[in-house]
């Protein structure tokens, strides 16, 4: 089974900072990956999907890249809703353990 | 309006059964991806199943065999069978839907989530 690896485990940043957050496959899988946002109590929201590409309704200060086995997460500028906790999912397959993105 | 409702989550003896249902509207399942994730109490999050609209389904290793992923198209309704319950099978779990346009290349990204239901193995 492939495993996926986010870090760091937790980021504390303060709002209007640039947070950026890995993820690492134990093998390729091309860009079949997505990013979720997760609140506490709440469902998963998909921000980004196929790697890079942004979900409908997302702020654009989210941002995905990277393809094989590296890939990263971007907010481009902290707001207070986007303290939560994201995890990268490969595609019909296993999650990341999750970042925690936290006030500073 | 999406929606996705899961329900029949509670507490049961290890070895037990549960069926867990998802109800959807806005939308017909038997022409969607459906998944269902579960996420242990203060843990990460885990893929559990998928059924893909022509029918074909997926499990992960941690359930394969004692899970079973359906759906009825005459109630728009998704269900997950639970065998043989564990104690690590205690989990809020939630379905989750992708539409045609969320599936790239065939490759598909739930996009619509239920709020989740829990699950309690314990004696």
């Amino acid at each position: 089974d492939i495993q996926m690896t986010q870090s760091p485990s937790s980021v504390s940043a303060s709002v209007g900072d640039r947070v950026t957050i890995t993820c690492r496959a134990s093998q390729g899988i091309s860009s079949w990956l997505a990013w979720y946002q997760q609140k506490p109590g709440k469902a998963p929201k998909l921000l980004i999907y196929a790697a890079s590409s942004l979900q409908s309704g997302v702020p654009s200060r989210f941002s995905g890249s990277g393809s094989g086995t590296d890939f990263t997460l971007t907010i481009s500028s902290l707001q207070p809703e986007d303290f939560a906790t994201y995890y990268c999912q490969q595609a019909n397959s296993s999650f990341g353990g999750g970042t925690k993105v936290e006030i500073k | 309006e999406v929606q996705l409702v899961e329900s029949g989550g509670g507490l049961v003896q290890p070895g037990g059964s549960l069926r867990l249902s998802c109800a959807a509207s806005g939308f017909t399942v038997s022409s969607n991806y459906m998944s269902w994730v579960r996420q242990a109490p203060g843990k990460g999050l885990e893929w559990v199943s998928v059924i893909y609209s022509g029918g074909s389904t997926y499990y992960a290793d941690s359930v394969k065999g004692r899970f079973t992923i359906s759906r009825d198209n005459a109630k728009n309704t998704l269900y997950l069978q639970m065998n043989s319950l564990r104690p690590e099978d205690t989990a809020v779990y939630y379905c989750a839907r992708a539409s045609a346009m969320s599936c790239p290349n065939g490759v598909c990204y739930p996009h619509s989530w239920g709020q989740g239901t829990l699950v309690t193995v314990s004696s």
